[in-house]
């Protein structure tokens, strides 16, 4: 079935560091692909997307490429800050599915200190 | 308040217990989610609804059930609690899935069952 793999973590960094968090799926079709993102004590909210092979979803400073060639939407951020120390999920979802229904990774929690 | 709400956001309740989680949306979104986040597993989906009376069970359907008479509601029942539900379980709610439908979360509610 389809499924998203995501590296574990926790991942420490200090602030202004580089985060990159790795995603990879399994999907028989062709999905839209997302990373979400729990901040303490909160449900979850949409990051950034892609929908389609080499589109780069981007949001507060993340990026992500959608690579169809390595199934991989790997998020990325130059310089991190303490605020965005949160869980962030990568998810897909199928384009077959009339549902809508999404697909998570495991989550990776990321810690940014001072 | 528009949004997604969840109640309560925590209970603590005994193994054999009947519970109900409480999800309320004011977008009048047609499809609604109940996911359970446990650690190492990421979000799975318990149950689905596109629509007030129609529901279908997702990855992790067993011990639950769940209702849906009116569009803006969607309780999410554990008929006889056991301790393997202890969890964090999270609503969701979106539009018709499209390539740009965004899934909206609640905050969660945190059960744990003694």
């Amino acid at each position: 079935g389809d499924s998203v793999t995501q590296m574990e973590g926790p991942v420490t960094l200090s602030e202004e560091a580089f985060l990159t968090i790795n995603c990879t799926y399994t999907a028989t079709g062709y999905p839209s692909l997302f990373w979400y993102v729990q901040y303490p004590g909160e449900g979850l909210q949409l990051l950034l997307k892609a929908t389609k092979a080499d589109d780069k979803g981007s949001n507060k400073g993340f990026e992500a490429t959608y690579r169809k060639e390595t199934t991989s939407f790997h998020l990325e951020k130059g310089s991190v800050q303490v605020s965005d120390s949160a869980v962030y999920f990568c998810a897909l979802r199928m384009t077959t599915d009339s549902w809508g229904k999404l697909q998570f990774g495991a989550g990776t929690q990321v810690v940014v200190t001072p | 308040d528009a949004g997604i709400t969840q109640s309560p956001r925590y209970k603590i309740t005994e193994t054999g217990r009947q519970v109900t989680l409480m999800c309320h949306q004011t977008w009048s979104h047609s499809y609604m989610f109940w996911y359970r986040q446990d650690l190492g597993h990421g979000l799975r989906l318990i149950y689905y609804s596109a629509a007030a009376d129609i529901t279908d069970k997702g990855e992790v359907p067993d011990g639950y059930v769940v209702s849906r008479s009116k569009t803006e509601n969607f309780p999410l029942t554990l008929e006889s609690a056991t301790r393997s539900q202890t969890s964090v379980y999270f609503c969701a709610s979106s539009e018709i899935p499209g390539q740009n439908t965004e899934a909206f979360f609640g905050q969660g509610t945190r059960l744990t069952v003694v």
